[in-house]
């Protein structure tokens, strides 16, 4: 286990159209976020769980946004209805606590194209 | 809610020059985080300081946590063409949440 893992790497999906995505963690990290990443920009927070509960979400996030954590292992994030402002970098990252604090490790990303 | 801002938003030097980087935070912040991320990459977390006024370097990489805790800022001395990227602060107002990106400052060097 080397890192985060997200498939699939890239998207192309037609307006209207759902979507999911995978996020296999590190073993070991207990936490799991979910970030969106435009071009130019920040990664923007859209949701966390800790094991298999959901402990926030991001109130930018509307209702066709879905993740899932069932085991407190993998994770998939759906988008349903998709629309073309939704084509971004969808990241993943794993953290767990070391000696004072969190650090994450980010996955390589999902690149969605809504068309 | 908590903001995260970071100046300048782009930074062009000629290798061998320094390099900084500025993070303001609106809110107190429990720890601030450090990421790089190469183009076409993934944030790769650097550094993550937690007390006032931390002082922590990484050979020519020296990162500064305020004294109140809302500020913080990266220096890079003697700039080499590997520091090519965009490296993005990130804070959390308590230990136990997620943490909040800044918008990034993109370097690019002249070789």
């Amino acid at each position: 286990d080397t890192g985060v893992s997200q498939n699939p790497r890239h998207k192309i999906t037609k307006r209207g159209q759902n979507v999911t995505f995978r996020c296999d963690p590190i073993s070991e990290h207990n936490r799991l976020y979910w970030y969106r990443q435009t071009l130019g920009q920040g990664p923007e927070f859209l949701t966390y769980f800790q094991n298999e509960a959901q402990l926030e979400k991001s109130r930018l996030l509307s209702d066709r946004f879905s993740a899932e954590r069932p085991k407190g292992s993998f994770s998939t994030l759906e988008i349903q209805r998709t629309e073309q402002g939704d084509s971004a970098m969808y990241l993943c990252a794993s953290s767990l606590r070391g000696v004072l604090e969190w650090s994450y490790t980010f996955g390589s990303g999902t690149r969605l194209t809504v068309v | 809610g908590q903001q995260v801002m970071q100046i300048p938003q782009y930074q062009h030097v000629q290798e061998g020059e320094d390099f900084t980087t500025y993070c303001n935070s609106s809110t107190t912040l429990s720890n601030i985080q450090w990421y790089k991320q190469r183009p076409g990459g993934h944030p790769v977390f650097l550094i993550q300081l937690v007390k006032s006024g931390e002082v922590k370097k990484q050979k020519r990489l020296t990162f500064q946590f305020g004294e109140a805790k809302k500020n913080s800022s990266l220096h890079i001395t003697a700039t080499q063409t590997t520091d090519v990227g965009t490296y993005f602060c990130a804070g959390s107002s308590s230990s136990a949440s997620k943490i909040i990106f800044g918008s990034g400052t993109r370097l690019s060097i002249r070789p």
